[in-house]
């Protein structure tokens, strides 16, 4: 079983609309997960990170954990084209080493 | 969050030469990191630079082959030896402000390697 999945993409949106992407761990003894997004050529922006369960808001974004289901989302409101990306889950491992999922592409359709 | 910058941002190598990335942080932190993503695929960890001592690899990556130096806590290096055509990848350099569960992890822009 892989340390972080993710749910596969592609995922096309209609703009304005809600994208959500979800992401599962093995490892019950997680404590902290980050979303990351990925342009086509670029590196890995971090955009949100989640330690508690429930949920945290940032602007468009918002993370989801549930712990007990080993689980975390990341929520985009109100899609623009720009949000166009891919996103990566990552669950922090031995207290300093990340795990990555395998990556959600998402298309944001004008 | 800190900024980091690599050098160079692109190579293109011939086999069986080596290659040394650099990587520069903006501010003094606890964690580096380095990552290869080869074409299409995610993130995976080539090893943890610690500042005074050997770096610490994942499974699947030897010292021999990607030789890392971290002299202080802002600075270090990747060496890709003796490189092959699988070789081929972009070398991602993170750095954490701060161990422990709440320590975010920052990205530099990577190197884009070639190998022919």
């Amino acid at each position: 079983q892989k340390e972080v999945e993710q749910n596969s993409g592609p995922l096309s949106v209609p703009e304005g609309a809600i994208a959500s992407l979800n992401c599962t761990y093995s490892d019950r003894g997680s404590q902290s997960f980050f979303w990351y997004r990925q342009y086509s050529g670029k590196s890995p922006e971090l955009i949100m990170f989640i330690y508690s369960n429930g949920d945290k808001e940032d602007g468009r974004f918002t993370a989801q954990l549930n712990k007990a289901s080993q689980y975390v989302s990341l929520l985009i409101r109100d899609s623009q084209p720009s949000d166009s990306a891919t996103y990566l889950c990552a669950v922090k491992i031995n207290d300093y080493k990340l795990s990555f999922g395998a990556g959600t592409t998402v298309t944001v359709r004008a | 969050s800190a900024v980091i910058s690599q050098k160079p941002s692109r190579d293109i190598c011939q086999r069986g030469t080596s290659l040394t990335i650099q990587c520069q942080v903006d501010s003094q932190v606890t964690m580096m990191f380095w990552y290869r993503q080869q074409p299409g695929q995610s993130l995976t960890l080539i090893a943890t630079a610690n500042q005074g001592s050997e770096a610490t690899y994942e499974s699947g990556f030897v010292i021999d082959k990607f030789p890392i130096s971290r002299p202080n806590l802002t600075f270090s290096t990747l060496t890709v030896s003796n490189m092959s055509p699988e070789d081929s990848s972009i070398y991602l350099c993170s750095a954490s402000g701060r161990g422990g569960p709440v320590g975010e992890q920052y990205f530099g822009p990577g190197t884009r390697l070639t190998v022919t």
